[in-house]
């Protein structure tokens, strides 16, 4: 049963364009929801995180987008480069638990 | 700080030969433990996941198994491998019970099995 569905399975922008990952779940007893980066051959890194408590969280260029009564969240990307190529996967966990559930992943590809 | 260690870094292995994959963690106590399967490099599917030495929760059926003999030691094994065992296995961490739980992710085996 999949939890957390993720949308698209793959992305091509150009440099400087805007990257956008969405996230879909069911469970409403999902309450930390991060995203991973990862680059081929290399284990996914956490990039950024957001709880239901806010609808929008920033890192540089990176910001999740939360909107709770939808039950979805996005990743954007701005001014993308070349070097964020790579797979993106979101993810979702239970407070009560220590389980994350992760979506399909989507491969970014950000041409120069 | 803390790091985590996977090794062997690939393994090529025939059909029906054991397989044991090895994880390490160094500088936290009490850590989450988990084993990852990724095939294709897409879908990160969660195998086990253990809170504590000898505690040890499946999540798929299948003809692979995990150990936990020490705090910080984590075990994938095989009695006898598979075609379909073929991928990139990951060992994650993290600590606590609830909250934000970070999971972090180590480097990877790549496991073909031939």
């Amino acid at each position: 049963q999949q939890q957390v569905k993720q949308s698209p399975q793959s992305l091509i922008v150009q440099k400087g364009g805007i990257s956008i990952i969405n996230c879909a779940y069911e469970n409403t007893a999902f309450d930390y929801f991060p995203w991973y980066q990862q680059f081929p051959g290399k284990g996914p890194a956490l990039l950024i995180a957001i709880r239901p408590d806010v609808s929008e969280k920033k890192e540089g260029r990176f910001t999740i987008s939360f909107n709770k009564s939808a039950k979805q969240f996005s990743l954007h990307i701005m001014d993308s480069q070349p070097g964020d190529s790579a797979t993106y996967f979101c993810a979702a966990k239970e407070t009560s638990g220590s389980r994350l559930t992760f979506g399909e992943g989507t491969q970014l590809t950000v041409n120069p | 700080s803390q790091t985590i260690h996977q090794w062997p870094a690939t393994l090529v292995q025939p059909v029906g030969s054991p397989l044991s994959l090895e994880c390490t963690v160094e500088g936290t106590s009490n850590p989450n433990l988990y084993w990852y399967r990724q095939a294709a490099g897409r879908g990160l599917q969660l195998l086990f996941y253990s809170v504590g030495i000898g505690q040890i929760s499946s999540e798929v059926p299948q003809n692979l198994s995990a150990s936990r003999p020490q705090d910080r030691q984590f075990i994938l094994s095989s009695k006898k491998l598979l075609l379909s065992d073929s991928g990139f296995y990951l060992c994650a961490w993290s600590v606590g019970r609830v909250g934000d739980n970070e999971q972090f992710f180590g480097p990877g085996t790549r496991l073909t099995v031939l």
